[in-house]
C-alpha cells in the first residue's frame, strides 16, 4: 500500500552497526507501530506510538529504539545490530477514530551478518 | 493466558474447493478479531474483522469468518478457492483499545492445487 512507505526495502548490515528504518504515512493517522516477523512466530510488536509525544514499548523492546519525528513519521533503531535481529519488519498505521483495523507498509527485509 | 492459536500452519486445497483456516483464542474480555493475508513478498492486507457486531462477518475476495464465543473461534471460509488465493493468513486478537494487547497467530500458509 502505498499510503505506508518503509525505506530501505532491503538492507545488509554488520554485527555492532547503528541501523535505521523509516515508515512514513500519508494516511493521516495517529497511530503508528513497528512490528518484526520470523518465519513461524508471525508478527510481533516492537513499539507503538498513539500520538507524536506518545511512545510505548511492545512485547520485544530490547534492542530497539524508535523516534517519532511527525505525525506521518515514525522510525526504528537498532543501537549494535546482532545476527538474531535478522528478520522481515513492518510499519502499520491505525486511526483511533475510525476502529482498530491497522494498514501495512510493504516490510523492509534486514539481515544482520 | 491471552493468545492465539492458528491449528495448521499449511492448508492446502484444490481450485474451485471450500477453503477452511481455523483460528482459536484465549481471553478474559471480549475481543475484537482480525483476519490478514499477506502475499509473498508484500504486506499484511485486511480481510474482516469482528467487532462485537454480527457474529457472521464478511470480507474481500469471497472470504468470510464466523465468531463463536462458546468455541473462542474465529474461522476462516471461502467456498470456492482460487489460484490468487495461495498467500499468509493471520489471525489477529486486539485486547481492549490498547496496541500493546495486539496478538498475531503464527500464520496459515493456504496453498492452491490447480
Amino acid at each position: 500500500d502505498a499510503d505506508v512507505t518503509q525505506t530501505p526495502r532491503n538492507r545488509i548490515t554488520k554485527t555492532g552497526k547503528r541501523i535505521m528504518l523509516e515508515c512514513s504515512q500519508t494516511k493521516g493517522h495517529d497511530r503508528m507501530y513497528w512490528y518484526r516477523q520470523d518465519p513461524g512466530l508471525g508478527l510481533r510488536l516492537i513499539y507503538y506510538s498513539f500520538d507524536v509525544k506518545d511512545i510505548n514499548k511492545g512485547e520485544i523492546s530490547d534492542g530497539y529504539s524508535v523516534s517519532r519525528q511527525a505525525q506521518a513519521k515514525f522510525s526504528l533503531s537498532l543501537e549494535s545490530a546482532i545476527p538474531n535481529q535478522t528478520a522481515l519488519y513492518f510499519c502499520a498505521t491505525g486511526d483511533s477514530l475510525t476502529g482498530n483495523e491497522q494498514f501495512f507498509g510493504p516490510g523492509t527485509r534486514l539481515t544482520v551478518l | 493466558a491471552q493468545s492465539v492459536t492458528q491449528l495448521d500452519s499449511h492448508v492446502s486445497v484444490s481450485e474451485g474447493t471450500p477453503v477452511l483456516l481455523r483460528c482459536n483464542y484465549s481471553s478474559s474480555y471480549s475481543p475484537s478479531l482480525f483476519w490478514y493475508v499477506q502475499h509473498p513478498n508484500k504486506g499484511l492486507q485486511l480481510l474482516l474483522k469482528y467487532t462485537s457486531a454480527a457474529t457472521l462477518v464478511k470480507g474481500i475476495n469471497g472470504f468470510e469468518a464466523e465468531f463463536k464465543k462458546s468455541e473462542t473461534s474465529f474461522h476462516l471460509t471461502k467456498p470456492s478457492a482460487h489460484m490468487s488465493d495461495a498467500a499468509e493468513y493471520f489471525c489477529v486478537v486486539l485486547l481492549g483499545s490498547s496496541a500493546s494487547k495486539i496478538i498475531f497467530g503464527s500464520g496459515t500458509r493456504l496453498s492452491i492445487r490447480p
